[in-house]
């Protein structure tokens, strides 16, 4: 059975601050995608990374999958409140569109 | 163009009754996958269904079936129901691709079920 860790699990800080999520396996995906999920609301996907290595940003967020795709992470520079949310790493293996989900981190900026 | 509709929002249901739950993917989508989410356990992998054919199965009992329309559109049904599958239920679809270019799911905004 694959795993995904995620931490931390609760995050709460400051507008303007900095943070990062971690996403960690001891599996191999062939690809992991990161989704936010507000209250009542299904996740909604920001960034699907496939290569080792591979960084992509998208405005303040930088995402980075490890050389050996089996960690992930999301920095989130100077955060405001409106990334407020659950943010979720997803691992995908092999050919089947079926993704491992890790646990999650509530992420709270407060203003 | 419209996104991915899962219908009832809300449900609540009695122990050893059945449920039908409702998604239809956004248009041009063929590909329909289901999920299961709950405190304990986040999200879970249910099935996925592609052209009406179950591709992919997860770790759930028997008693959770779903199948797929020819127009896309999919149906999950829980019976005997139990008060741990009170979840919230999420439909996502994606377009077909190799897996390799596949990137990611739409999700809908769940179904809400609730076992008293």
């Amino acid at each position: 059975t694959q795993l995904l860790e995620q931490s931390p699990q609760f995050l709460s800080i400051q507008e303007g601050e900095n943070l990062t999520v971690y996403c960690n396996s001891s599996s191999v995906f062939s690809s992991l995608q990161w989704y936010r999920q507000e209250p009542g609301e299904g996740p909604v996907l920001l960034v699907t990374v496939v290569t080792g290595g591979e960084v992509k940003k998208l405005k303040r967020l930088t995402f980075q999958f490890g050389d050996a795709r089996k960690d992930s992470s999301l920095h989130i520079t100077a955060a405001q409140p409106g990334d407020t949310g659950l943010y979720l790493c997803a691992g995908a293996s092999g050919s089947a569109r079926q993704l491992t989900f890790g646990s999650g981190t509530q992420l709270t900026v407060l203003p | 163009k419209a996104g991915v509709t899962q219908t009832p929002r809300y449900l609540i249901k009695t122990r050893g009754q059945q449920v039908t739950l409702s998604c239809s993917p956004i248009s041009g989508h063929r590909s329909v996958s289901w999920y299961q989410q709950t405190p304990g356990q986040g999200l879970q992998f249910l099935f996925e269904y592609f052209s009406e054919t179950q591709r992919n199965k997860g770790n759930f009992p028997g008693r959770f079936s779903g199948r797929q329309f020819s127009n896309s559109r999919s149906e999950m049904n829980v019976s005997t129901l139990e008060l741990g599958d009170s979840a919230l239920y999420l439909c996502a679809s994606s377009l077909q691709g190799s897996p390799a270019q596949w990137d990611g799911y739409t999700f809908g905004s769940g179904t809400r079920l609730t076992v008293v």
